[in-house]
């Protein structure tokens, strides 16, 4: 079965520039996660969806982050306008359901200059 | 507070010597555990999960973990280390509502 893909691998960008990333999950996997990695450290979640559902979005700074999954497929996460500490891996996982182990995609990796 | 730590950020190894990468939990209740491991530039990839139905969990790759109440453990191990198993991994706890949370990594080396 094809993986959790997210795009682009790569994204730099100069500060208060918007970004967006996208991830497709496993087909029929029901749940959606967006995570974000600093360097050195372990994910953390930033947004949890059940099928269109955003259930679980405590960690995500609502001012200038916001995501969505039309359709409760793909989903896109995006900053505007991006900052110096957003530098960070974001990180896509799905599940096929809340309890199943999650996949991860490889990420994307994003710097602000 | 529910946690994981880990008490090792690097580990360095022989090839073939045994792997030992340590975790400890703080849990008021039984908690759902996990290894993953991340390569470079990858995303992560789920060893072994620990979920109450046996303590010695075999996971991929020849890896396995043994999750100790008493000692409030869940430590991974591998008999022989490969140059590939070099890596980060991470300690995971869950507990409702399906929230991961990770430990800070442990840095594996391998070495010839």
């Amino acid at each position: 079965e094809a993986g959790v893909v997210q795009s682009p691998r790569y994204k730099i960008i100069e500060k208060k520039q918007p970004v967006a990333f996208w991830c497709n999950p496993i087909s029929g996997h029901n749940t959606l996660y967006w995570y974000r990695q600093n360097l050195g450290q372990g994910p953390e979640l930033l947004i949890r969806y059940e099928n269109e559902e955003a259930v679980d979005d405590s960690q995500l700074p609502k001012d200038r982050f916001s995501a969505e999954r039309l359709k409760g497929v793909d989903s896109t996460l995006k900053i505007q306008p991006a900052e110096l500490g957003d530098s960070a891996v974001y990180l896509c996982a799905s599940s096929l359901e809340r309890g199943q182990p999650q996949h991860f995609g490889d990420g994307t990796r994003l710097s602000i200059l | 507070a529910q946690s994981v730590t880990q008490l090792d950020s690097h580990v360095s190894v022989s090839e073939g010597t045994p792997v030992l990468l340590r975790c400890n939990y703080s849990s008021s209740y039984s908690p759902s555990l996990f290894w993953y491991v991340q390569h470079p530039n990858k995303g992560l990839q789920l060893l072994l999960k620990y979920t109450s139905a046996a303590t010695l969990v075999k996971g991929i790759n020849g890896f396995e973990a043994e999750f100790k109440k008493s000692e409030t453990s869940f430590h991974l191990t591998k008999p022989s280390a490969h140059m590939s198993d070099a890596a980060e991994y991470f300690c995971v706890f869950t507990g409702g509502g399906n929230k991961l949370t990770f430990g800070t990594g442990t840095q594996l080396k391998v070495e010839l």
